[in-house]
């Protein structure tokens, strides 16, 4: 098992672009979860799908901020346009139903410029 | 609103000392709670948490629920700088469709 893959691991970029990061959960896990991490604010929750729809988007910052799960094996996370303050460590976890052992992918570092 | 406090925020021993880590929770339907060892990287799950009393135990690091009191503990014994890391805890919260939620995490720091 390959484990969750998040894509790109690095990512440098100016402010006003536009940052797509990427995640494949685990074959089978059918929640996926978002999270930033930052040292001021720690580990943040931004959205969560469930069977590929959004559940809870309580979390998401600010309308730069979108996210899409086309289908079980692959969802986005977007900002549009990218702020300085939008540098982070951005994680996707993964679950299967009751077993919250939840399996988080290995992050990309977003510096916005 | 549900949440979830670690104690210490930051703790530094040597070599050898035993560490004991606090986490204490408020969460409506409370089901597990999970414990997660954070390095450089993405965060590793150690152990998850559902009954009261009973110890869960990894090598050197162990961890106990204690549902009547709204706590959990993570020990680790004969620390080794290996063990330095932030110590997460989470609890999924149910008022909030199952999300997790995380306390600030312990930054343990075990010197030579």
């Amino acid at each position: 098992d390959a484990g969750v893959i998040q894509s790109p691991r690095h990512e440098v970029t100016e402010m006003g672009q536009e940052v797509t990061l990427r995640c494949k959960p685990i074959s089978g896990h059918n929640s996926l979860f978002w999270y930033r991490q930052t040292m001021m604010r720690g580990l943040e929750l931004l959205i969560y799908f469930n069977n590929n729809v959004p559940i809870d988007d309580s979390g998401m910052p600010e309308d730069r901020f979108s996210a899409k799960m086309p289908n079980a094996s692959f969802s986005t996370l977007k900002i549009q346009p990218s702020e300085p303050r939008d540098s982070a460590v951005y994680f996707c976890a993964s679950s299967f139903g009751e077993n919250y052992g939840y399996t988080f992918g290995s992050g990309t570092r977003l510096t916005v410029v | 609103e549900d949440k979830v406090v670690q104690s210490p925020l930051s703790l530094v021993v040597h070599e050898g000392d035993t560490v004991t880590l606090n986490c204490s929770y408020e969460v409506t339907n409370f089901r597990s709670l999970l414990w997660y060892k954070q390095e450089k990287k993405a965060p590793t799950f150690l152990f998850m948490l559902t009954s009261s009393g009973i110890e869960k135990k990894s090598g050197r690091l162990s961890s106990i629920l204690d549902k009547k009191e709204l706590f959990s503990i993570l020990n680790i014994t004969a620390t080794q700088t290996g063990d330095s890391a932030i110590y997460l805890c989470a609890v999924p919260s149910y008022n909030q469709g199952g999300k997790l939620i995380f306390g600030q995490g312990t930054e343990l720091s075990v010197k030579p």
